[in-house]
Formats: C-alpha cells, structure tokens, sequence
C-alpha cells in the first residue's frame, strides 16, 4: 500500500525550530518530486517546498524562503523540513504529498506556534 | 506568490450537477492543466484528476475534468451526499517555480 506517515509536529515558541519528517512506503520513492504543503486553521491549501528526487531541484514558497529546509533521504525512504524561526502564522497542519501531481498525501502533522 | 481563483461556495441540489471552476494564467492552467483536490473537514486532500482529466483509479467516473484556456473545470454528476466537500485546483507554475493553489470552493449538497 502506498503511504506518507507525517511526524514531528508539536507545539513551539516564536524563534523556535521543529523538523518535520516524512516516511513513504509502498512505492519507489526515489523516481519522485515530494512536496510539503500546509493548511492552517480554518483556511486552505498553501504550498510551502518541493524537491526533485535526486535533490537536484529544490523551491520554496516566498513565505518560507530562508527559514524552512527541505531536504530528503532516498536510502530511507524519507523526507524532512526543518523549520527555524517559527513564526505564529506558521501554525498549521502539515501534509507531505507525492509528485508535482498531489496525488498521495499523508493524514499530517500539526505544527503549533504559540508563546 | 499568486494564486488560482475559485468560487468560494457553490451549492447544488441532490443528483443535480455542479461545475467548479479555476482561473490561472498561461504559466499554469493553460501550461500543464491543473490539478483538482478533494477535501472532507478533518482529513487530508485527495486527488480527483491531475492534467485535466486523468484519473486516478478508484476515483467515481461522475467526476470529470477538463479545460479551457487559462481555465479549469471539475464537473460532478449525481451529486451524492458524500460529495459535500471543499474542492481545490492546482497547478505549478513555470514562471514562479512553484505549485499554487486555488483558495477552494465548499461545496454544499442540498
């Protein structure tokens, strides 16, 4: 079965860090692109990175640029998101999700920034 | 960075048919299609269709994609009750480098 299991949400001050991690199965996951996208509380869809499967091609979206950090791990099936100097208005869930397409998703890991 | 233009809520009567609708530009929609999303409160997104009108197994054939332009459409037959939702749009978009999203249309089954 094909599956993204989010972890590593937690409630953090302002200026804090988290890293979020991403474990796939059931799939190639090195053939490719990952996504990180989050939703906050009440609204919809914001994507946040993206990164190619060998790492060649990484973005980000302007909100985050310059605090978060994607990055991936192909021999463990695994992707991450390190997110330094948190602010409020980074509060939300956050879903890992297959493929420039979206078409896998995982339930998500909630992220609360508060003092 | 820009987003994709949704109707923010549309509502439709059971078995009826109802049209949701995603404005971009020619960096997005009208470059590779969009995207469309399915979303019930409290779980995560599910994919519906991506470039238009491919769909993924196991999703209803009363959903069906397609495009116009610089729009999208995701057209929904035989509404059920099941398929009051919030539906979303996305795309990449090749001058922005990045995936964008529409902001989302709730969809109301009467």
């Amino acid at each position: 079965e094909v599956q993204l299991v989010e972890s590593g949400g937690g409630l953090v001050k302002p200026g804090g860090s988290l890293r979020l991690s991403c474990a796939a199965s059931g799939f190639t996951f090195s053939s490719y692109t990952m996504n990180w996208v989050r939703q906050a509380p009440g609204k919809g869809l914001e994507w946040v990175s993206s990164i190619s499967s060998s790492s060649s091609y990484i973005y980000y979206a302007d909100s985050v640029k310059g605090r978060f950090t994607i990055s991936r791990d192909n021999a463990k099936n695994s992707l991450y998101l390190q997110m330094n100097s948190l602010r409020a208005e980074d509060t939300a869930v956050y879903y890992c999700a297959r493929d420039i397409g979206l078409d896998v998703w995982g339930k998500g890991t909630t992220v609360t920034v508060s003092s | 960075q820009a987003g994709l233009t949704q109707p923010p809520s549309v509502s439709k009567g059971l078995r009826q048919t109802a049209t949701l609708t995603c404005t971009g530009n020619i960096n997005n929609v009208g470059n590779q299609g969009a995207a469309w999303l399915q979303q019930h409160q409290g779980h995560p997104p599910k994919l519906l269709s991506y470039r238009n009108n491919n769909r993924p197994s196991g999703i209803s054939e009363r959903f069906s994609a397609s495009r116009s332009g610089n729009t999208a459409s995701l057209t929904i037959t035989g509404l059920q009750p099941e398929d009051e939702a919030d539906y979303y749009c996305s795309a990449w978009d090749s001058s922005l480098s990045a995936v964008v999203f529409g902001g989302g249309t709730k969809l109301t089954v009467l």
